[in-house]
């Protein structure tokens, strides 16, 4: 069955300093993959998406994700974050269900916490 | 402004008490869903709809119903709530049946409490 995890529940890091969250899925096609970013008391957003071609993908916001087929990985960074990022980050993969309807399946989610 | 809206926001009800969620979207879309989301489970599908009149089950129907009579309305059905389903409720839209490609649209979200 299709799935993804997301490995760290909670990340807490400096303003300023670098981020890599942690998305792995299990597939048996070529995914479609995506990160969606959630403040607080808010809907879901889309940072970006991969679905083919170059495996660096940019996104808004400064965020970027690099597709690893090898790894069954699709980590979401940022160089430099700001306390404006602190929200809870999903990524999700979409699938063919058995009615050949595409669907997405979301992770568990990673909150991440800016300090000063 | 291109939205998706749900109403209420905040809901709290008692066991066996039918009520409906509205999600209506202003922008064409064709594809529309209910997610719910429950701390350390992320979101999970209940419900989405490829168009008018045709709508199939998520990862988690059960308890809940859907119609989609118009294109811009997705209203969900709890026909007799039950605790379990005390939860954070997202409806989402995307303008074409592939969600895959196009970028879905979250509502607000709507916290059920059912005691």
């Amino acid at each position: 069955a299709q799935s993804v995890t997301q490995p760290d529940i909670h990340i807490t890091v400096s303003e300023g300093a670098s981020l890599e969250l942690r998305c792995n899925y299990s597939y048996g096609a070529t995914p479609y993959l995506f990160w969606y970013v959630q403040s607080p008391g808010q809907g879901l957003q889309l940072l970006l998406k991969y679905f083919s071609g170059d495996t660096l993908v940019q996104g808004i916001k400064g965020f970027e994700a690099e597709f690893k087929r090898s790894q069954s990985s699709f980590n979401l960074r940022k160089p430099s974050v700001h306390w404006s990022d602190a929200a809870e980050y999903f990524c999700a993969v979409g699938r063919i269900s058995n009615f050949g309807n595409e669907k997405l399946t979301f992770g568990t989610g990673t909150r991440l916490t800016i300090i000063p | 402004e291109a939205q998706v809206t749900q109403n209420p926001r905040y809901l709290i009800t008692v066991t066996g008490k039918k009520l409906t969620v509205t999600c209506s979207q202003n922008m064409n879309h064709e594809y529309m869903s209910w997610y719910r989301q429950d701390p350390g489970l992320g979101l999970r599908q209940i419900y989405y709809s490829m168009n008018v009149e045709v709508t199939d089950k998520g990862d988690v129907p059960e308890g809940y119903k859907v119609s989609r009579k118009e294109k811009r309305n997705f209203p969900l059905i709890l026909e007799s709530p039950s605790p379990n389903q005390t939860s954070l409720y997202f409806c989402a839209s995307s303008p074409g049946r592939t969600i895959s490609t196009y970028e879905q649209y979250f509502g607000p979200g709507t916290r059920l409490t059912v005691t």
